[in-house]
């Protein structure tokens, strides 16, 4: 979808290292969700934002922090990496009201 | 966090057959069902959007009903075709707009 941009797209990284993901919309849209994909588990809910600098958890929050200081961008961090984080990781973004609509996802392997 | 439940959790198929799967969600405080439709190595596509109790939407050979009061949604495929097969999601949003998925059903059609 062109209104809303990951990346990376791929990323491997060491455990212990801080990692951050990008998650940019050209949509303006007030909504942007991070997720990570699991086999079993779906999409699981780490962070959301209802606009700028306004965020609040999901059901997987622990090890992740999120920032949003324009509209437009929505960081997702993880600020020690476990492998345990190892998964793939969408963005969302909604106007309200509306569906979501996805980013191509970021794999991100945690050796 | 809303618990929100699919079944079942795979399903196969010979083409030209006709198939349903369940979604169920808690039937308090509801607001929308949203049905979305995933195929390997790509992102979630929305497929229905539903707010009211007894809802029907059809889009070509698929079509999902809603009842708001048991909290439940169905969702039907007419002769199903090869390229049906994909992952199809189910996801309610809370008051403040945190969607919330349940783990999909797999679905495979055999040509």
């Amino acid at each position: 979808d062109a209104g809303i941009t990951q990346s990376p797209r791929h990323k491997v990284t060491e455990t212990g290292t801080p990692v951050t993901l990008r998650c940019h919309q050209t949509e303006n849209h007030r909504y942007m969700y991070w997720y990570r994909q699991d086999p079993g588990h779906g999409l699981r809910l780490i962070h959301y934002s209802y606009g700028v600098k306004d965020t609040d958890k999901g059901e997987v929050s622990d090890g992740y922090s999120v920032s949003r200081s324009k509209t437009e961008d929505f960081l997702l961090t993880l600020e020690s990496a476990t492998s345990s984080q190892t998964s793939v990781y969408f963005c969302a973004i909604s106007g309200g009201n509306s569906p979501l609509h996805f980013g191509n996802g970021t794999r991100l392997t945690v050796t | 966090i809303l618990n929100v439940e699919q079944s079942p959790q795979s399903l196969h198929v010979q083409e030209g057959d006709s198939t349903n799967f369940t979604c169920s969600f808690p039937s308090s405080n509801f607001y929308a069902l949203h049905w979305y439709r995933w195929e390997t190595a790509k992102s979630p596509e929305a497929l229905f959007v539903m707010t009211l109790n007894g809802d029907e939407k059809k889009k070509g050979r698929i079509s999902a009903t809603l009842n708001t009061k048991e909290g439940y949604s169905y969702l039907y495929i007419k002769g199903s075709q090869p390229e049906d097969s994909a992952t199809y999601l189910c996801a309610s949003p809370n008051t403040g707009n945190q969607f919330y998925f349940g783990t999909g059903t797999s679905l495979t059609v055999i040509p």
